[in-house]
């Protein structure tokens, strides 16, 4: 089973800010890794795929990259509506189909 | 725009089973592929299974292994409604157990539409 392993756990950071988040695979998964917004309340939303493509509808500021263990989604300029916990998924070596433990964006 | 509205929470007893279903609007069932994730509250997220149209000869469900024997997926296309059924229950089941549509890319699922939710709550 692959592990992705998320840091920081908690980001606290400012409106405006740039916010990068980390996502470390145990084992290479190639580009087969997706990263999703979570609120409070509410079901994952899907922002990146394939590592680097953004879904449908999801604003420029949000970047994904990264390739075989280790990944990055970047936030360049925090608006009030991205403060939440982001995970990371994998589908490249299945069953399981895996996901990180989440790093919580907070308002600093 | 793929719309899926699952059934409400429960309150189960430890060894009970509960069965989730996922109803598919926008779209049907068959040209989808529903998988299920849960997420312990506060917690991270947990594949649970899904349809692989690429597994057998027709597509098969794939079982997360540690639900083996305890964990069933059915579909029904006549009404475009998925269930989910998990037997054995304990408190370790307490969860909300999510429905979403896989997107099949070159090796595998990510996951674009989401049903809302369904909290089972496993308690004596």
């Amino acid at each position: 089973e692959i592990v992705l392993t998320q840091s920081p756990g908690t980001l606290s950071l400012s409106l405006g800010e740039r916010a990068s988040l980390s996502c470390r695979a145990s084992q290479s998964v190639g580009s087969d890794l997706a990263w999703y917004q979570q609120k409070p309340g509410q079901a994952p939303r899907l922002l990146i795929y394939d590592a680097s493509i953004r879904a449908p509808g999801i604003p420029a500021r949000f970047r994904g990259s990264g390739s075989r263990t280790d990944f990055t989604l970047t936030i360049s300029s925090l608006e009030p509506e991205d403060f939440a916990v982001y995970f990371c998924q994998q589908h490249h070596n299945w069953p399981p189909i895996t996901f990180g433990g989440g790093t919580r964006v907070e308002i600093k | 725009q793929v719309q899926l509205i699952q059934s409400g929470a429960e309150v189960k007893k430890p060894g009970a089973s509960v069965k989730v279903s996922c109803k598919v609007s926008g779209d049907s069932l068959s040209q989808l592929s529903m998988h299920w994730v849960r997420q312990v509250p506060g917690k991270g997220l947990e594949w649970l299974g899904g349809f692989d149209p690429e597994h057998g000869n027709d597509g098969e469900t794939v079982y997360a292994q540690k639900f083996q024997g305890r964990l069933t997926m059915t579909e029904d296309t006549s009404t475009d409604t998925a269930h989910m059924e998990l037997s054995s229950l304990k408190s370790e089941d307490t969860a909300v157990y999510y429905c979403a549509t896989g997107v099949l890319r070159y090796s595998g699922f990510d996951y674009h539409d989401w049903g809302q939710g369904t909290l089972v709550t496993v308690s004596s």
